[in-house]
C-alpha cells in the first residue's frame, strides 16, 4: 500500500524559504510516474504547485514559477517542495500527491498525503 | 486557462446531484474530479471524464459535452456532503489547474 507523509514545518517566518518533504512508503521514487504538491490555504480552493515527472523534468505553476523549486531524492525515497520568500499569503495545507503505479500517463493525482499546514508569521 | 465550478449546489437526499465544471480546453483534455470533506486530503473520483475509481460507489458518475464536464451523484446521500474539485491538465502535464470547487449541501 503507497502511503505519502509530508513534513511538518508548522510556522515559517516572512521573507525566508519554507521547505516541506514527502517520504513515500510502499513505492520507490525512482519507479513513479510523477510526483506533485498541491496547496489549500485556509477556506479556499485547491492550487496546484507544480509537479515532477519520472524523467527529471519539472513543471511549475507560473503564478509561483520564480520562487518554488520541486526535487526528489530516489536514496531516501522522497521528495521536496521549495518555496522562497514566503509571505502570508502561502499560509495554506500543503499536500504531496501521486499516482498509483501505472502504465498509463493521465494528469491527476490518486494518491494524496494528509497535508501539513504552514503559517507564514513573525 | 480557467475551470469554473459554481460555487455551491444544494440537493435532498435520494434526489440527483449535478456539479459542472466549464472551461476551454476541456473538449482536448481529460477532467478529473476530486471530493474533500472538511479536514481530509482530496479523493479522486472521476478519472477521464467518465471513469470511477475502484472503490468509489456506482452512483458517482461523470459526463462530458464541450467545454463542460459534469459530476452527477444520483441518489445523493448525507455522507456525499463535501467540497467538489474539477481538474485538468495540458497534454504532458506542464500545466494543471483546478475549478474553484463546488460546496454539496445536501438538506
Amino acid at each position: 500500500q503507497v502511503q505519502l507523509q509530508e513534513s511538518s514545518p508548522g510556522l515559517v517566518k516572512p521573507s525566508e524559504t519554507l521547505s516541506l518533504t514527502c517520504n513515500v512508503s510502499g513505492y520507490s521514487t525512482s519507479s513513479g510516474l510523477y510526483w506533485g504538491w498541491v496547496r489549500q490555504p485556509p477556506g479556499k480552493g485547491l492550487e496546484w504547485i507544480g509537479s515532477i515527472l519520472h524523467s527529471g523534468t519539472v513543471y511549475y505553476n507560473p503564478s509561483l514559477k520564480s520562487r518554488v523549486s520541486i526535487s526528489v531524492d530516489t536514496s531516501k525515497n522522497q521528495f521536496s517542495l521549495k518555496l522562497r520568500s514566503v509571505t502570508a499569503a502561502d499560509t495554506a495545507v500543503y499536500y504531496c500527491a501521486s499516482r498509483e503505479p501505472s502504465e498509463f500517463i493521465y494528469w491527476y493525482f490518486d494518491l494524496w498525503g494528509r497535508g501539513t499546514l504552514v503559517t507564514v508569521s513573525s | 486557462y480557467e475551470l469554473t465550478q459554481p460555487p455551491s449546489v444544494s440537493v435532498s437526499p435520494g434526489q440527483p446531484a449535478r456539479i459542472s465544471c466549464s472551461g476551454d480546453p476541456l473538449p482536448n483534455h481529460y477532467a478529473y474530479w476530486y471530493q474533500q470533506k472538511p479536514g481530509q486530503a482530496p479523493v479522486l473520483v472521476i478519472y477521464k471524464d467518465t471513469e470511477r475509481p475502484s472503490g468509489i460507489p456506482e452512483r458517482f458518475s461523470g459526463s462530458s459535452s464541450g467545454t463542460t464536464v459534469t459530476l452527477t451523484i444520483s441518489g445523493v446521500q448525507a455522507e456525499d456532503e463535501a467540497d467538489y474539485y474539477c481538474q485538468s491538465a495540458d497534454s504532458n502535464g506542464s500545466s494543471w489547474v483546478f475549478g474553484g470547487g463546488t460546496k454539496l449541501t445536501v438538506l
